[in-house]
């Protein structure tokens, strides 16, 4: 089975802070995905990865940032969080075929900034 | 661009009584199509997926979906609901040669005894 999994499940941080967010897979998967869920929005993708230090905006990159400099880890990273990063953030790769195909999840970070 | 909608927010259903949940989707060409569900508090699971063949999709956990190209719907359903099965189950849509999924906004499931 394909295990992601996330650093935390709950962090608490300070408006200003430079959160960084965790996640890994297991599987050698080549895709590997961020997305923050929101009640009534579903699940929007904020930046994913192809491929070892590749990386591309998703829907909502606007204060985020990422990194990946190794296949399985790929880090989420909140520059100066504010208020409206408060979320429950989503981590998931996948094998990396270029054909629309499965997304595996992690746990998931619920966030709240004071 | 391809696009979900899943018109229902909420459904509330009694126990050992049919769920259906509805999916809309939005795209050219033959879209590959998931349902997950997440649990409180949990990920999201895989439930079942499309991508040919046989329209109508078996899943884990009972469920099965039906894939209907006139209608643009990829339609969950499950026969006898079980009390575990209270959930938000979200409805997702890739294409071919693009990473990415769209997901719907959720349907949230509550079933009374």
């Amino acid at each position: 089975d394909v295990k992601v999994t996330q650093s935390s499940r709950y962090l608490v941080k300070r408006t200003g802070e430079k959160v960084f967010l965790e996640c890994v897979q297991d599987m050698d998967h080549e895709n590997m995905f961020w997305y923050r869920q929101d009640p009534g929005l579903g699940l929007r993708l904020i930046y994913f990865s192809y491929d070892v230090k590749m990386k591309e905006k998703g829907d909502i990159p606007e204060g985020y940032s990422v990194s990946r400099e190794k296949k399985e880890r790929f880090s989420l990273i909140l520059e100066s969080a504010s208020t409206n990063q408060t979320s429950m953030y989503l981590c998931a790769s996948s094998l990396g075929l270029g054909e629309g195909e499965t997304q595996y999840f992690g746990p998931g970070t619920r966030l709240l900034v004071l | 661009a391809q696009s979900v909608t899943q018109p229902d927010i909420h459904i509330t259903v009694s126990e050992g009584a049919s769920l259906e949940l509805r999916c809309n989707y939005s795209y050219g060409a033959t879209p590959y199509l998931f349902w997950y569900v997440q649990s409180p508090g949990q990920g999201l699971q895989l439930l079942l997926k499309y991508f040919s063949g046989d329209t109508l999709v078996q899943g884990i956990k009972g469920f099965e979906a039906e894939f209907k190209r006139s209608q643009s719907s990829f339609n969950l359903r499950k026969p006898s609901v079980h009390w575990s099965d209270a959930a938000e189950y979200f409805c997702a849509v890739g294409a071919l040669n693009d990473y990415k999924l769209s997901f719907g906004a959720g349907t949230t499931v509550t079933v009374r005894a």
